[in-house]
């Protein structure tokens, strides 16, 4: 597709369920980048991927959130055991490469997690 | 660490009026970049201008432009002739330039910004 897809565009579940959040980056784009948007918050930045590698997992806010990337194409980010805080708008966002950097990132338009 | 901070959480501005969105930053490092994104309520983060940080020249995008003061640590954003369409959320986003650190963004916490008929 032309721009990053993003699905489910909104997914709500209950307490103590796994959900997995899809994202198909910009063809050709070697890396991919996972953030999180509390309500009214900025961008936390959660993961990367340089192909299907993802070398720094540090920012995953526990051991509940795993991501994985397939193909060097689409990613799944899975959260076990939704938590009510984990509710939020995660976005994902390619670049053609990591580096050399230009800050160039292309957004999907997110999924809104609600974690009733 | 980089640390990037927005002022201001809500701001409104008559439609073709101008409005200055405030950003400031901490870094110890001397080249990187700095970014302003726009989110609609359609989610989807935008790309509004980009300015180097070795480059004294402010960038200029249409009816949008910085005022980058490097010594200061300050990055605004300056939106000439507001239109309703710029109603959104507006980041700054600051990305360190490093070979290693590659094209993640450090974001701050973002300004509403209404723009009102």
């Amino acid at each position: 597709g032309a721009g990053v897809s993003q699905s489910p565009s909104n997914k709500v579940t209950e307490k103590g369920k796994d959900v997995e959040l899809r994202c198909d980056p910009i063809s050709g784009h070697t890396a991919l980048y996972w953030y999180r948007q509390s309500l009214g918050q900025g961008l936390e930045f959660l993961i990367y991927f340089q192909g299907n590698s993802a070398p720094d997992k540090s920012g995953l806010p526990s051991d509940r959130f795993s991501a994985e990337r397939t193909g060097g194409s689409v990613s799944t980010l899975t959260i076990q055991r939704t938590q009510q805080e984990d509710s939020a708008v995660y976005l994902c966002a390619s670049s053609l490469v990591f580096s050399p950097p230009s800050g160039t990132l292309h957004f999907g338009n997110g999924t809104r997690l609600t974690v009733t | 660490a980089q640390t990037v901070t927005q002022s201001q959480p809500e701001m409104s501005v008559q439609e073709a009026e101008t409005v200055t969105l405030s950003c400031t930053y901490d870094t110890s490092e001397s080249n990187y970049y700095l970014f302003w994104y726009k989110q609609p309520p359609s989610r989807q983060m935008i790309l509004v201008i980009r300015q180097e940080a070795y480059k004294q020249q402010n960038a200029t995008e249409n009816r949008f432009s910085v005022n980058f003061q490097k010594a200061a640590k300050s990055f605004s954003l300056k939106i000439s002739d507001s239109q309703l369409g710029d109603t959104a959320m507006y980041f700054c986003a600051f990305n360190e330039g490093e070979y290693n650190a590659g094209n993640m963004l450090t974001f701050g916490g973002g300004t509403r910004l209404m723009v009102k008929p």
